[in-house]
């Protein structure tokens, strides 16, 4: 069982279409990240929350920190092919831990249709 | 800009060889770190290290070993490779003490062990 569970692990959808991605654990994070990952690439951080109840957008992806810093969602408007990709959560566990280290989810699959 | 490079973004060995695997980052990061990636697990920590010649076991430590002798150098070494080692290698690095915890990837390796 992973520390951070992600859902859906796969989404197939139309260009145009809304989704949202959510990332839970029983954990409490201190603070949480997204990263998105493309073919033959490493992961790329897109943002790091860190107060519970956040929000932050970034152009068409709205990131929201649960209340009690135990889950996080990625919400995307209007997807468009330039979305796909996977999608990774990856959370802190302490302000701050030896090598700084973070545990991932287990990734969202996105795939955008034109 | 952040750049990590891994010595190889294929290989393919046989079961039993001895494997290395090389990861550089240009940036005077502090924290080194060894994921192997597998669909549906997400990045999983096999070693890291926080300063030259310090190593940490991650979660799934066994089989692999590391070296760190140069700051900007981080090795994975497969002792004797076996087919279950066949995956995606990431090397990722960061600061010491950064609050966003952000790490920065390499491309990847993908090793298959026949």
């Amino acid at each position: 069982t992973q520390l951070l569970e992600q859902s859906p692990q796969f989404l197939s959808i139309q260009e145009g279409e809304n989704l949202t991605v959510y990332c839970n654990s029983s954990s409490v994070f201190s603070s949480l990240q997204w990263y998105r990952q493309e073919p033959g690439e490493g992961p790329v951080l897109l943002v790091t929350v860190v107060t519970g109840g956040e929000v932050k957008k970034l152009k068409r992806l709205t990131f929201q920190f649960g209340d009690a810093r135990k889950d996080s969602s990625l919400h995307i408007t209007a997807a468009q092919p330039g979305d796909t990709g996977l999608y990774l959560c990856a959370g802190a566990m302490s302000l701050y831990n030896a090598g700084n280290m973070l545990t991932f989810g287990g990734g969202t699959r996105l795939m955008v249709k034109p | 800009d952040v750049k990590v490079t891994q010595s190889s973004r294929y290989l393919v060995k046989r079961t039993g060889e001895k494997v290395f695997l090389e990861c550089v980052q240009d940036m005077d990061h502090e924290n080194m770190f060894w994921y192997r990636q597998d669909p549906g697990l997400g990045l999983r920590l096999i070693y890291f290290s926080y300063d030259v010649k310090m190593k940490e076991k991650g979660d799934i430590p066994e089989g692999y070993s590391v070296s760190r002798e140069k700051k900007e150098r981080f090795s994975l070494i497969l002792e004797s490779a076996s087919t279950n080692q066949t995956s995606m290698y990431l090397c990722a690095s960061s600061f010491v003490g950064a609050s966003s915890y952000e790490q920065y990837f390499g491309p990847g390796t993908r090793l298959t062990v026949t």
